[in-house]
């Protein structure tokens, strides 16, 4: 089946910083999703990517669906302690929702 | 909008005994979702409904497990026997499927501790 991967596993920033994610599949997608789980809570959505190419904002956010359909980056700029969290890529293959491993994004004081 | 309901938030059960899960779906929302996320695993699809319809099951574990979605505000994930290894936290999560790929929401989970 497929699969993705997603890097960095963890990151450790100091407050301020920029951060930058990407995640990888073996298979073409379609969609990619882009999701946040804060501790003790379920994953919201971030942003939703439905072309290739299509680069889209959030905010502080910036995700883009990479032009070979396979990949994937989430930057977030000037990062603030409210980011800290595991940050989660998805796709629909097969119709279903399939999530890459995290990545945990700890700020620094 | 009160989001996904899931409940109880925490379970503590012993070895053998039946757990259930249950999950009030986004009013409107056609598909649900039952996701388990452990350490080990990450997230996991286990099973998904649209409109009430259970439509792929392959990711249910063994014949312990079973899904019920009996109308479209109510769902229930049911562990019978229960085992420590079921230990997880299971989220429910429903979408409108208005546009091909609709994005997921998510409750905030069960967290289940099998002793």
């Amino acid at each position: 089946g497929q699969q993705l991967n997603q890097s960095p596993q963890s990151m450790f920033i100091q407050e301020g910083e920029d951060v930058s994610m990407n995640c990888t599949s073996s298979s073409i997608f379609n969609t990619w999703l882009w999701y946040k789980q804060d501790p003790g809570e379920g994953p919201v959505l971030l942003i939703a990517l439905y072309k290739a190419g299509e680069l889209t904002s959030n905010g502080r956010l910036t995700a883009q669906f990479g032009i070979t359909r396979k990949d994937s980056f989430l930057n977030i700029s000037a990062s603030i302690p409210s980011d800290v969290g595991i940050y989660f890529c998805g796709d629909f293959g097969n119709e279903k929702l399939t999530f890459g491993t995290g990545t945990r994004l700890t700020i620094i004081p | 909008d009160a989001g996904v309901i899931q409940s109880p938030r925490h379970e503590v059960t012993e070895m053998g005994q039946e757990v259930t899960l249950r999950c009030k779906p986004i009013s409107g929302h056609n598909s649900l979702f039952w996701y388990r996320q452990t350490m080990m695993r990450g997230l996991e699809l286990l099973i998904y409904f649209n409109n009430n319809v259970p439509i792929d099951d392959s990711g249910m574990p063994e014949d312990r497990f079973s899904a019920k979605m009996p109308n479209a505000s109510f769902s229930t994930l049911k562990i019978q026997p229960s085992e420590p290894r079921d230990s997880a936290v299971y989220f429910c999560a429903s979408s409108p499927q208005d546009r091909i790929h609709s994005p997921l929401h998510f409750g905030n989970g069960t967290r289940l501790t099998v002793t």
